[in-house]
């Protein structure tokens, strides 16, 4: 069965600082997709970048990129430039490529930028 | 404009009573999703529908059921609502039913079961 772990519950950081988020999971596929959401205050859950497992080169979406290590499962999210408005929940998120339809999400860490 | 809308944004309500959450789309996609978030924030697909017919059905009570009018909406009907209800329902489309698609979320129905 599939997992996703986030490991962080909380965690801050400074304006202007580069964080790290990490996720790890658990698999026995060999293709699939990793998605990190956003959940501000506002609830709404917010698409902040996804990876092909097929593809090695990082996904990148402005201030936010993706350290990928599919050997080691690891999937960590880092924001630089953090921003006030980039605090929110995170939540990383594992999707099956092929067969039965399976999308799971790890438990979020939650995220405060400080002035 | 928003893409993915659902209401209410807030239900209060008391054990027993049935109510329906509903979510629309307005991104042409085919494919709409049902989620549960519960106080752990922890997420759950609970059903998803491929243009009107049912394509995934976690396992979920038989007092949730999902109605599809049109691909553009899913609503979400729940009987005898139980105070283990209680939760943050979430609306998401994407363009196909293939797995890896995108998907986009609504805002979220904030339950609350007293």
């Amino acid at each position: 069965a599939q997992t996703v772990t986030q490991s962080q519950p909380e965690m801050s950081v400074q304006e202007a600082e580069t964080v790290t988020l990490s996720c790890t999971y658990d698999t026995s596929e060999n293709n699939y997709y990793l998605f990190w959401y956003k959940q501000p205050p506002s609830r709404q859950m917010i698409l902040v970048i996804r990876q092909e497992a097929y593809k090695q080169q990082n996904a990148t979406e402005n201030r936010f990129s993706v350290n990928f290590q599919k050997a080691a499962k690891s999937f960590s999210l880092k924001i630089s430039d953090s921003q006030l408005g980039d605090t929110a929940m995170y939540f990383c998120a594992f999707m099956k490529a092929s067969g039965t339809y399976k999308y799971i999400f790890g438990t979020g860490t939650r995220l405060k930028v400080l002035a | 404009d928003t893409a993915v809308s659902q209401t209410p944004k807030y239900l209060v309500t008391q054990m027993g009573n049935d109510k329906s959450i509903k979510c629309e789309q307005n991104l042409g996609h085919d494919t709409m999703y049902w989620y549960k978030q519960d106080s752990k924030k922890f997420l759950k697909i609970m059903f998803s529908y491929n243009n009107k017919e049912l394509i995934i059905n976690e396992t979920v009570p038989n007092r949730f059921s999902p109605k599809s009018p049109d691909k553009a909406h899913l609503n979400l009907h729940i009987n005898s609502l139980e105070l283990g209800d209680s939760a943050v329902y979430f609306c998401a489309s994407s363009q196909g039913s293939l797995l890896g698609d995108t998907q986009y979320f609504g805002p979220g129905t904030r339950l609350t079961v007293l």
